[in-house]
């Protein structure tokens, strides 16, 4: 999962394997929360988002869960694959600013 | 597709230089956004605006100022350069509320 600090968290997982990256958010008025993934040398990409009137949402591979009590994201990835390996950041809207997590980073190994 | 286009990939600056970074969307988006990314802190905003001529302050707005005299394009300034700003400058644009930012390729600069 994500943390506050200079070291980034790293998930390594198999190829084909299920990836789950974890965030925890600041505040709980927050409304809105998407999941970019940044790839070296690149600005974030969306992957998926979801609004909080929703605690579940799934797109081609990847779904999102939101937990508002604990105000608690996670993002998971069925069968990842080498080209999943990258930096994923939460984001949460918040008085109209998307404020960022300090990222996870993905590593797929054969 | 939106395209949001930073003018320099690298920038290599010295130490109380003025710098300008800029940012062109073609999707008339309302919103924009410049963010600085340093290893293990994600994404941090410095500046953001709404709409033409109006800026808010981010959470590191020291040592930065911005720019949008037009709707499409959102200048970053640094007054005066210092070292703790070598980092990677992000333009983002969103078009309104609980809409996904749309990111440029980054400009890594680094002032020595």
């Amino acid at each position: 999962g994500e943390s506050v600090g200079l070291h980034l968290p790293t998930l390594s997982v198999q190829e084909g394997d299920n990836s789950i990256i974890n965030c925890a958010y600041s505040n709980s008025a927050s409304d809105y929360f998407i999941w970019y993934k940044q790839e070296s040398g690149k600005g974030p990409q969306f992957i998926i988002d979801i609004r909080s009137n929703m605690d579940k949402r799934q797109g081609q591979r990847v779904t999102v869960l939101l937990n508002k009590t604990v105000k608690h994201l996670s993002l998971q990835i069925a069968a990842t694959q080498p080209g999943d390996s990258a930096v994923y950041f939460c984001a949460e809207n918040y008085a109209d600013k998307l404020i960022f997590g300090t990222g996870t980073r993905l590593q797929v190994f054969p | 597709d939106v395209k949001v286009t930073q003018s320099s990939r690298y920038l290599v600056k010295r130490t109380g230089e003025k710098v300008f970074l800029e940012c062109v969307q073609d999707m008339d988006h309302e919103n924009m956004f410049w963010y600085r990314q340093d290893p293990g802190l994600g994404l941090r905003l410095i500046y953001f605006s709404y709409d033409v001529k109006m800026k808010e302050k981010g959470d590191i707005p020291e040592g930065y100022s911005v720019s949008r005299e037009k709707k499409e394009r959102f200048s970053l300034i640094l007054e005066s350069a210092s070292t703790s700003q070598t980092s990677m400058y992000l333009c983002a644009t969103t078009q309104g509320r609980n809409t996904e930012a749309f990111f440029g390729q980054g400009t890594r600069l680094t002032v020595v």
